[in-house]
């Protein structure tokens, strides 16, 4: 079975400093997506950033970008000049299945931005 | 941003009782899905539906079923709902085609089963 792996249950960072969250995942497909998706205290799942598997180049979306190395199968998240904003709960999910694209989830890392 | 909706927000009901949560989008996207959150697990996918004549079990279905009502709708349903049914439950869309497919969630449903 595919699993995702998010060996950091929770991190801290000063506001204006940087932050990487780790996941690692498993998974037999050549092509998938992989996504970053951030949970706030309001519980809404928020869609940070997103990266094709067959695409070198890392995704980056303003103060957010990625570590993408395909054949190590990591997939982390950099957040720059953290913002008390920040401060939620980040899931890693690559799909899996081809064409269905169904996501997998990892457990989450629980991000604390301090002023 | 109200495209994809849920109701109820928060629901309490007794085990045993039958329970339906609905979604609608009015993002016009083909697919839909059923998740679950429990603490320290992550988000785990019950069913979910390509058009309104396909319909498919997750990695969780049992206890649950579901319906696709309409492009835009799809409930989940628990038929004699027991106590390790609490937890919060999304709904999610996306469209069949596109570069990233990803998904957009509603804003959940916190079931609790006394």
């Amino acid at each position: 079975a595919q699993t995702v792996t998010q060996s950091q249950p929770e991190m801290s960072v000063q506001e204006a400093e940087t932050v990487t969250l780790s996941c690692t995942y498993d998974t037999s497909e050549n092509n998938y997506y992989l996504f970053w998706y951030k949970q706030p205290p309001s519980r809404q799942m928020i869609l940070v950033i997103r990266q094709e598997a067959y695409k070198q180049q890392n995704a980056t979306e303003n103060r957010f970008s990625v570590n993408f190395q395909k054949a190590a199968k990591s997939f982390s998240l950099k957040i720059s000049d953290s913002q008390l904003g920040d401060t939620a709960m980040y899931f890693c999910a690559p799909t899996r299945g081809g064409a269905t694209n169904k996501l997998i989830f990892g457990t989450g890392t629980l991000l604390a931005v301090q002023p | 941003d109200a495209d994809v909706t849920q109701t109820p927000r928060n629901r309490i009901t007794k085990t045993g009782k039958r329970i339906m949560l609905e979604c609608s989008q009015t993002k016009g996207h083909d697919r839909m899905y059923w998740y679950r959150q429990d603490p320290g697990l992550g988000l785990r996918l019950i069913y979910y539906s390509f058009d309104v004549k396909d319909i498919n079990k997750g990695e969780i279905s049992d206890g649950y079923s579901v319906s696709r009502q309409a492009q835009a709708k799809f409930s989940l349903s628990l038929e004699s709902a027991i106590p390790n049914q609490t937890a919060l439950y999304f709904c999610a869309t996306s469209q069949l085609a596109g570069p990233y497919n990803e998904q957009f969630f509603g804003p959940g449903t916190r079931l609790t089963v006394l």
